[in-house]
């Protein structure tokens, strides 16, 4: 069993829709949860760090942390054609930095106009 | 502020060669970590360094793989007598004294 897991998708939706793309993990240890966005051919880019359980909104965007479940959810409002990518999940056990993240395969988004 | 930077960009070696990429870390940085990205996958850690210290080497393969952070200049990923299985898109972050990890664009390495 994978320690995070992720749905692949792809994921098709129109512009403005609501997109919810979630990810399960296994690891108690897990303490501290990244968003990152991947355009093809690219490097990850970072869109939400949160570490603790409850929403975090920056923008368009709002994290989710559900540690009692070991679930968490990034949500995009209006989405836009510009929004299309691969969207990777990670986690690591602790601050301070100096930990590896570890990553969930990724869900891949489209938006259509 | 120039994010983390890393070259080639694109890397084509027969195998039996050795590659070699080189990642230089957003200025103020002193942590630096190599994922590697296989198709389907998602990344996979392969070591934390610090200048001139090798911290967590737990996701590298044993053989052929090894990386560097001197004192002066940039880091360094070298992979011996490359094989087909080692065709990937390798990463670069790095990151002040927090969790915050940025990565570079990545070098694509193609085994022939």
């Amino acid at each position: 069993q994978k320690e995070v897991e992720q749905d692949p998708g792809p994921l098709s939706v129109p512009e403005g829709a609501i997109v919810s793309l979630n990810c399960t993990y296994s690891n108690s240890a897990f303490q501290y949860f990244m968003w990152y966005r991947q355009y093809s051919r690219k490097g990850p880019e970072l869109l939400m760090y949160t570490y603790s359980s409850g929403n975090k909104e920056d923008g368009r965007f709002t994290a989710q942390v559900d540690k009692s479940s070991k679930y968490i959810s990034l949500f995009i409002r209006d989405s836009q054609p510009s929004d299309s990518a691969t969207y990777l999940c990670a986690m690591t056990p602790a601050g301070g930095g100096g930990n590896k993240l570890t990553f969930g395969t990724g869900t891949q988004l489209k938006v259509e106009l | 502020n120039a994010g983390v930077m890393q070259n080639p960009r694109h890397l084509v070696r027969r195998r039996g060669q050795e590659a070699r990429l080189r990642c230089s870390p957003m200025k103020g940085h002193s942590h630096v970590y190599w994922y590697r990205q296989l198709p389907e996958e998602g990344l996979k850690f392969m070591v934390y360094l610090q200048k001139e210290n090798i911290i967590d080497e737990s996701g590298m393969p044993k053989e052929r793989f090894s990386a560097e952070f001197p004192k002066e200049g940039p880091s360094i990923l070298r992979i011996q007598q490359v094989v087909r299985g080692d065709s990937a898109a390798y990463f670069c972050a790095s990151s002040p004294m927090s969790d915050t990890q940025y990565f570079g664009p990545g070098t694509r390495l193609t085994v022939l």
